[in-house]
C-alpha cells in the first residue's frame, strides 16, 4: 500500500493497494472527529467518525486510527478502487460543537 | 428520504452586489450549518441556526448572514460581495446539532463567481 506520514495535498495509488491519509489536527479539545469524501460537484460525504476515548474504528473497506499524543488521525483504505478517487478532509468538532476541516488529500486510484 | 438541496446551483455576481442562497434541509433536521469553500483556505465554518436562532458563529466578517425559518430551511446572505468572496458555499443538516453521533449531511453547495 502507500501512504504518507506527513500531510500531503495528494496521493496516487495503484487499484486494489490500500491506501494511508494522514491528518494532524490542533485542538486538544476536540473530541469528534470525522472523515468525509468529497467528489467533483458533490458535497462531502461522511465516511467514518471516531470519538476522542477510541483509537482505533473500522468500517466497511475503511480504518480510522487516532493518536491523541501528537494529535494525528489517519483513514486506511483496503483494496482501493476507482470510485475511491476523491478528496478527503479531516474534520475535528470542538467543545463548542464548530467542526474545523483539513486542508484535505487529492486521492488518484491508478488503473 | 430527499437529501440537503441548495438554489442557485450556480450564480454569477458583480462586486459591490449582494447574493442570497438557500438551503433546505433533510426532513426532520433542525440544525443547518453553512460552509465556505475555496481552494485557498478550503472548508471554513461560516454559522449554524437551530430553531430560527444562530446557535454558533465562525470568522467571517458581517457581510455575511443568515437566517432560518419555522420550517427549517435557511438562506445566507452575502453584502457588498468582493471577488474574493468566489466560492463554493456548502450547507449541511442534522437532527439536533449537538448529539455526539448527530451526522451532518452535506448539499451538492452553491458556485458563486463574483466578478
Amino acid at each position: 500500500g502507500e501512504s504518507v506520514g506527513l500531510h500531503l495535498p495528494t496521493l496516487s495509488v495503484q487499484e486494489g493497494d490500500n491506501s494511508i491519509i494522514n491528518c494532524a489536527y490542533s485542538n486538544s479539545a476536540s473530541d469528534y472527529f470525522i472523515w468525509y469524501k468529497q467528489e467533483s460537484g458533490k458535497g462531502p460525504q461522511f465516511i467514518i467518525d471516531i470519538r476522542s476515548n477510541m483509537d482505533k474504528r473500522q468500517g466497511q473497506r475503511v480504518t480510522v486510527l487516532l493518536n491523541k499524543t501528537v494529535k494525528h488521525l489517519s483513514l486506511q483504505i483496503a483494496a482501493t478502487q476507482p470510485g475511491d478517487s476523491a478528496v478527503y478532509f479531516c474534520a475535528e468538532r470542538d467543545d463548542d460543537y464548530k467542526l474545523s476541516f483539513g486542508a484535505g488529500t487529492t486521492v488518484t486510484v491508478r488503473a | 428520504k430527499a437529501g440537503v438541496t441548495q438554489t442557485p446551483r450556480y450564480l454569477i455576481k458583480t462586486r459591490g452586489q449582494q447574493v442570497t442562497l438557500s438551503c433546505s434541509p433533510i426532513s426532520g433536521h433542525r440544525s443547518v450549518s453553512w460552509y465556505q469553500q475555496t481552494p485557498g483556505q478550503g472548508l471554513q465554518f461560516l454559522f449554524e441556526y437551530f430553531s430560527e436562532t444562530q446557535r454558533n458563529k465562525g470568522n467571517f466578517p458581517g457581510r455575511f448572514s443568515g437566517r432560518q425559518f419555522s420550517n427549517s430551511r435557511s438562506e445566507m446572505n452575502v453584502s457588498t460581495l468582493e471577488l474574493g468572496d468566489s466560492a463554493l458555499y456548502l450547507c449541511a443538516s442534522s437532527l439536533e446539532g449537538r448529539n455526539r453521533v448527530d451526522e451532518q449531511y452535506f448539499g451538492p453547495g452553491t458556485r458563486l463567481t463574483v466578478t
